[in-house]
């Protein structure tokens, strides 16, 4: 029973382009969402959140966006550099719950 | 230069033996966390902790002890009756007492069986 999903295993991108990752998930419950980035043999880094109360939230090229009627939400990366290629999981929790739920992840290819 | 260390780097385990990977943090943080992450799937927790003397089960306990006798430690034992202990372990910590916070992960220990 995957409760947050990552349909896409792997994006390939253009440097300078836009990297959009995307993330679906079926408890309504969850109300609190997370993106994290992860290289190689290195723990998972936190990139952005989102609450339920929001819809968007900025911090410099990373933007995420939730769409609480599609249980959907995405990562924009503008501009995608180099540095960005790694693995990106998305997470989500309820209210009170100290569990994290995690997606599998969708490893991101910049291209020069 | 706050953060979480995980010991060792990698580790091997032969069949019978029980093994304790390290976690310390020094962020003062309440809540700590164990997780397994096996190739091409998100994290699965095996245990938590809340607060110093109190951990509880995750999804995947089974095969697993922890203990929290410090704030700052929180050592994760795969025991012999883990049949399938090959993955790489992340520990992680947050402040849940101030609401919705991320989790800060360790770099993670790799286990295999020799």
């Amino acid at each position: 029973d995957q409760q947050v999903k990552q349909n896409s295993p792997s994006l390939s991108v253009q440097e300078g382009r836009i990297s959009i990752l995307n993330c679906d998930y079926t408890n309504s419950m969850f109300d609190y969402f997370l993106w994290y980035k992860k290289y190689p043999a290195e723990g998972p880094t936190f990139l952005i959140s989102i609450s339920s109360i929001k819809d968007k939230n900025e911090d410099g090229r990373f933007t995420v966006f939730l769409n609480k009627s599609a249980k959907h939400l995405s990562l924009h990366i503008v501009p995608s550099q180099p540095g960005d290629s790694a693995v990106y999981f998305c997470a989500a929790s309820a209210r009170n719950n100290y569990q994290l739920i995690w997606g599998a992840g969708t490893k991101l290819i910049i291209k020069p | 230069d706050g953060g979480i260390t995980q010991s060792p780097k990698y580790l091997f385990r032969k069949e019978g033996q029980n093994v304790t990977l390290s976690c310390e943090q020094n962020l003062n943080h309440d809540a700590m966390y164990w997780y397994r992450q096996d190739p091409g799937q998100g994290l699965r927790l095996i245990y938590y902790s809340q607060i110093v003397n109190d951990f509880q089960k995750g999804d995947i306990a089974e095969g697993y002890s922890v203990s929290r006798e410090k704030k700052e430690s929180f050592p994760l034992t795969v025991t012999s009756a883990q049949k399938n202990p090959t993955a790489f372990y992340l520990c992680a910590s947050n402040d849940r007492w101030k609401g919705n916070q991320p989790q800060h992960f360790g770099d993670g220990t790799r286990l295999s069986i020799l």
